[in-house]
């Protein structure tokens, strides 16, 4: 157990619709990183958080937005859904200047 | 930009037996570091080892250790004595150089599927 958690496991929805992915980071971690994993892209970074603050955007799409509240945790909000949108999309935490990224256990994103 | 190339896309090993997985990196910047993790069949992603390029010494983590050859570009995995738990994919990343800005993502190989054969 990583100590980082992700809600929901699964996630099965529609094209066209919204959905929000949940990351809690481990106790004391500041940087939340966000990854998407499919088939066709393999594992790209999305998009990272600091204590709040956007640090950095890889290639994260127009229709997907992502903040970290003053808890730290983190949500992804994935929009206007299609049938690419499927993936697994993972967490991932650090402390501030560590070298290791600790991952989620992911959210599978199915959309039909 | 930095990219990572693993050219194996599966591999076979027999339970005890040593395998190394390959790792090859490109960048041009002069601090990096270069990372490990393992991905069972049920998904999650397990960090294993992480080498930087300052190290002088190779990493080794339990029965995993990090071949890295600087000169070469190369940072491959070496697990000895492969157990049926090795069963997975392993993916090959490294973490961009420090932004300025607390930035440490990490761009990733495409993996390589090792098998575990009893």
């Amino acid at each position: 157990d990583s100590g980082v958690t992700q809600t929901p496991k699964h996630l099965i929805t529609a094209t066209g619709q919204r959905v929000t992915l949940r990351c809690s980071p481990r106790s004391g971690d500041l940087s939340v990183y966000w990854y998407q994993q499919s088939l066709d892209q393999g594992l790209q970074f999305l998009i990272q958080y600091y204590n709040g603050e956007e640090r950095a955007k890889g290639n994260i799409l127009e229709r997907f937005s992502a903040q970290q509240f003053p808890d730290l945790h983190s949500e992804l909000n994935l929009s206007s859904l299609e049938l690419g949108d499927s993936a697994l999309y993972f967490c991932a935490s650090s402390r501030g200047g560590s070298n290791e990224q600790f991952f989620g256990p992911g959210t599978r994103l199915t959309v039909l | 930009a930095q990219k990572i190339t693993q050219t194996q896309p599966g591999m076979f090993v027999q339970e005890k037996e040593a395998v190394t997985l390959d790792c090859t990196y490109d960048t041009s910047d002069p601090s990096y570091g270069l990372f490990w993790y393992k991905q069972p069949s049920s998904g999650e992603m397990i960090f294993l080892i992480y080498q930087g390029s300052y190290d002088q010494q190779n990493a080794t983590e339990g029965h995993y250790s990090l071949n890295f050859q600087k000169a070469r570009k190369s940072a491959n995995l070496v697990i000895s004595a492969s157990q049926l738990g090795d069963s997975a994919m392993y993916f090959c990343a490294m973490r961009a150089a420090y932004s300025g800005a607390g930035s440490y993502q990490l761009t990733f190989g495409k993996g390589t599927k090792l098998s575990v054969i009893p």
